[in-house]
C-alpha cells in the first residue's frame, strides 16, 4: 500500500491556538482524503483532495495538496474544544486500497 | 440510509472462543472494508471486497481471521480461535466505488480474556 508520513503524531494546544498536521509521500498521489475520528467514535471523511495545488476551505480548516501531489496539510485557525480528536490522511496512488496509519491526535486546553 | 451497520458493539470473550463480527454496508455501495484499530499499530486494513470479491487480505493477521460477504448487504470477520492480541475495535466501512469516501460504522469493541 501506499506509504506515507503523517507528523506530528500527537499534538496539544490551547484553545484559540493555531494546529497544522502534515502528510508526506515518497511517491506522487492520485488523491489524497482526510478524516477525523473524535475520541470513543469512528472516522468521519472530511473532504478528499485530487489536483494539484489545490486548497479547500470548510470553515476554519483549510486543506492543501501540494503541487507535486506528495503532500498534504490540514490547518485549523482558532482551535476549539470540539476540534479535538485524531486526524488521518488517507492517501490514493495506483491501488484501490485506503490505508490508514495512526494520525494526528489533537487535545485542546480550554 | 441507516448507515453502515455494525453488530455486535461490545464482545467479550474468552480465549480459545470463536469470534464472528457483522457488517451491513449501506445499500449500493460496490465496496467494503474491514479495519481494526489499536494505540500500537493504528488503524490497519485487514480485508476489503468489491462487488462480495475479496480483493486484497494482506492485512489480515494470520489463518485464525476470515473475512465472507455472501451477499452485498452483509459481510463477516470471524477470528478461530480468539487470542489477548486480538482485543481491538474492529471497523466496517463501505463506499460507492473506487477512491469514493468511506463511510464507517461504529465499530465492535472486543476484548478478549
Amino acid at each position: 500500500g501506499q506509504q506515507v508520513m503523517q507528523i506530528p503524531q500527537y499534538q496539544h494546544v490551547q484553545e484559540g491556538e493555531d494546529f497544522t498536521t502534515y502528510c508526506n509521500s515518497s511517491t506522487t498521489l492520485s488523491n489524497i482524503q482526510w478524516y477525523k475520528q473524535r475520541p470513543g467514535g469512528h472516522p468521519v471523511f472530511l473532504i478528499q483532495l485530487v489536483k494539484s495545488g489545490e486548497v479547500k476551505k470548510q470553515k476554519r480548516l483549510t486543506f492543501q495538496f501540494g503541487e507535486a501531489k506528495k503532500n498534504s496539510s490540514l490547518h485549523i485557525t482558532a482551535t476549539q474544544t470540539t476540534d479535538v480528536g485524531t486526524y488521518f490522511c488517507v492517501p490514493q496512488g495506483g491501488s484501490e486500497k485506503l490505508v490508514f496509519g495512526k494520525g494526528t491526535k489533537l487535545t485542546v486546553n480550554p | 440510509d441507516a448507515g453502515v451497520i455494525q453488530s455486535p458493539r461490545h464482545e467479550v470473550t474468552e480465549m480459545g472462543q470463536e469470534v464472528t463480527l457483522r457488517c451491513k454496508p449501506i445499500s449500493g455501495h460496490d465496496y467494503l472494508f474491514w479495519y481494526r484499530q489499536t494505540m500500537m499499530r493504528g488503524l490497519e486494513l485487514l480485508i476489503y471486497f468489491n462487488n462480495n470479491v475479496p480483493i486484497d487480505d494482506s492485512g489480515m493477521p494470520e489463518d485464525r481471521f476470515s473475512a465472507k460477504m455472501p451477499n452485498a448487504s452483509f459481510s463477516t470477520l470471524k477470528i478461530q480461535p480468539s487470542e489477548p492480541r486480538d482485543s481491538a475495535v474492529y471497523f466496517c466501512a463501505s463506499s460507492a466505488g473506487a477512491r469514493e469516501k468511506l463511510f464507517f460504522g461504529s465499530g465492535t469493541q472486543l476484548s478478549v480474556l
